[in-house]
């Protein structure tokens, strides 16, 4: 598949252990954040969103963390599998055109 | 893939030549979007579209042109293709508020 990116930080993590990937965002107007996930050769799959009004959002083993005092965000993956191993991208939303602005991706391996 | 389909999926071309991806959804959304994604740069918007024949640009639209004539179909246009331009190429439309789903993408070979 293709390379998504040959300079990506990456998280290794042992099967089973929780995984946490953070993103810092720029823009304090930002009010929409969404987590993607990108495994090789495929195009970004969607994991889970967050409006600025809420602080914590939880999906099936995931949980999505916003705060906006230091415009931080995270991930948290519960029992990270096999198929989690893939690139995590962050993106915001600056404006009412649902443009977004996507973060430079981190790198989750899981080491079996 | 969101009934997102892009052709072609790999292309090799020659420097100065013209080039045009094809986005096609089957969802009837009124937002599409064309990203480049490149190492060390993650996805970059290219341009976009917010209905038929209404289009603008994005962060790296040097190079390229897109038109929309219906609601399904999205092209983007590299007039005369440079090697700058080798990259893997994604369409996205947004389903409800700013959540984009994205096609299987295109590899763009440029030599």
């Amino acid at each position: 598949g293709e390379s998504v990116g040959l300079h990506l930080p990456t998280l290794s993590v042992q099967e089973g252990d929780n995984s946490i990937i953070n993103c810092a965002y720029s823009n304090s107007a930002s009010d929409y954040f969404i987590w993607y996930k990108q495994e090789s050769g495929k195009g970004p799959q969607f994991i889970i969103d967050i409006r600025s009004n809420m602080d914590k959002r939880q999906g099936q083993r995931v949980t999505v963390l916003l705060n906006k005092t230091v415009k931080h965000l995270s991930l948290q993956i519960a029992a990270t599998q096999p198929g989690d191993s893939a690139v995590y991208f962050c993106a915001e939303n600056e404006d009412s055109s649902y443009k977004l602005i996507f973060g430079s991706g981190t790198r989750l391996l899981v080491r079996p | 893939d969101a009934g997102i389909t892009q052709s072609p999926r790999h292309k090799v071309t020659e420097t100065g030549t013209p080039v045009t991806l094809r986005c096609h959804q089957t969802e009837n959304h009124r937002y599409m979007y064309w990203y480049r994604q490149d190492p060390g740069h993650g996805l970059r918007l290219i341009h976009y579209s917010y209905g038929v024949k209404d289009t603008d640009k994005g962060e790296v639209s040097d190079g390229y042109s897109v038109s929309r004539s219906k609601t399904e179909d999205f092209l983007l246009t590299l007039e005369s293709a440079t090697s700058s331009q080798t990259s893997v190429y994604f369409c996205a439309i947004s389903l409800k508020g700013a959540e984009q789903y994205f096609g299987p993408g295109t590899r763009l070979t440029v030599t």
